[in-house]
């Protein structure tokens, strides 16, 4: 069983760049959740995409935006760059199911850094 | 508005020890609750989970115990291992929210050999 894997491990980018960052989910798992974790606090949730379409978004702004692929694997793009996107983001997988709290499954995460 | 407090911040305890972590909610609507370990340079990982239909749970040297009344839940490491030093983060989850995870500010541990 492949676990959840990310790409790259670390990017440098300047303030107003684009990036994209991307997650390919656990065999079997459908749904994949977006966190970004700023250095010494908690991941926070960006958004969650469940069989191709968004299915919840946290208190992020527009210039987040997500993608999921009919292999279920995601990407994460962030426009716009600003100083405090530099971040670890954290991609987690998990399969749902009907009327049970699902284990959810974290990558290693991506380092951004924004300059 | 942090939805799950977390405390200690950091923490640091012998070889031995028994460290115990603390994390209370506000949203009673929360129905699941996980800790998670994470490593310099890695993803969290889940170490140990519990609903509130229970008040204790037990794994291996991990054990929760949860008061849904006082609405808190805490982390207990029995016979805590330099292996352990890890930071620590307890969540929360509404099933139907199909997996959004609020977790806490984390909290640093470090066992001393």
């Amino acid at each position: 069983e492949t676990g959840v894997t990310q790409s790259p491990t670390h990017l440098i980018k300047t303030r107003g760049q684009q990036v994209t960052l991307r997650c390919s989910s656990q065999s079997g798992h459908n749904t994949v959740s977006w966190y970004q974790q700023a250095l010494g606090q908690g991941p926070q949730f960006i958004f969650q995409y469940y069989r191709e379409e968004e299915n919840g978004r946290g208190n992020f702004p527009p210039r987040f935006s997500g993608l999921q692929f009919p292999n279920y694997s995601s990407e994460l793009n962030v426009n716009a760059l600003e100083l405090d996107d530099s971040a670890l983001y954290l991609c987690a997988s998990s399969f749902p199911l009907t009327g049970l709290n699902n284990e959810q499954f974290f990558g290693p995460g991506t380092r951004l850094t924004v300059l | 508005q942090q939805q799950v407090k977390q405390s200690p911040q950091s923490l640091i305890v012998q070889k031995g020890g028994i460290p115990i972590i603390n994390c209370a909610y506000e949203n009673t609507a929360f129905d699941y609750f996980p800790w998670y370990q994470q490593f310099p340079g890695k993803g969290p990982a889940l170490l140990i989970a519990i609903r509130p239909d229970v008040s204790e749970k037990k794994e291996g040297r991990f054990t929760i115990s949860f008061n849904k009344s006082a609405k808190q839940f805490s982390l207990h490491i029995m016979d805590s291992q330099p292996g352990d030093s890890a930071t620590y983060f307890c969540a929360a989850n509404r099933g139907s929210t199909l997996g959004r995870l609020y977790f806490g500010r984390g909290t640093q541990l470090t066992v001393w050999p």
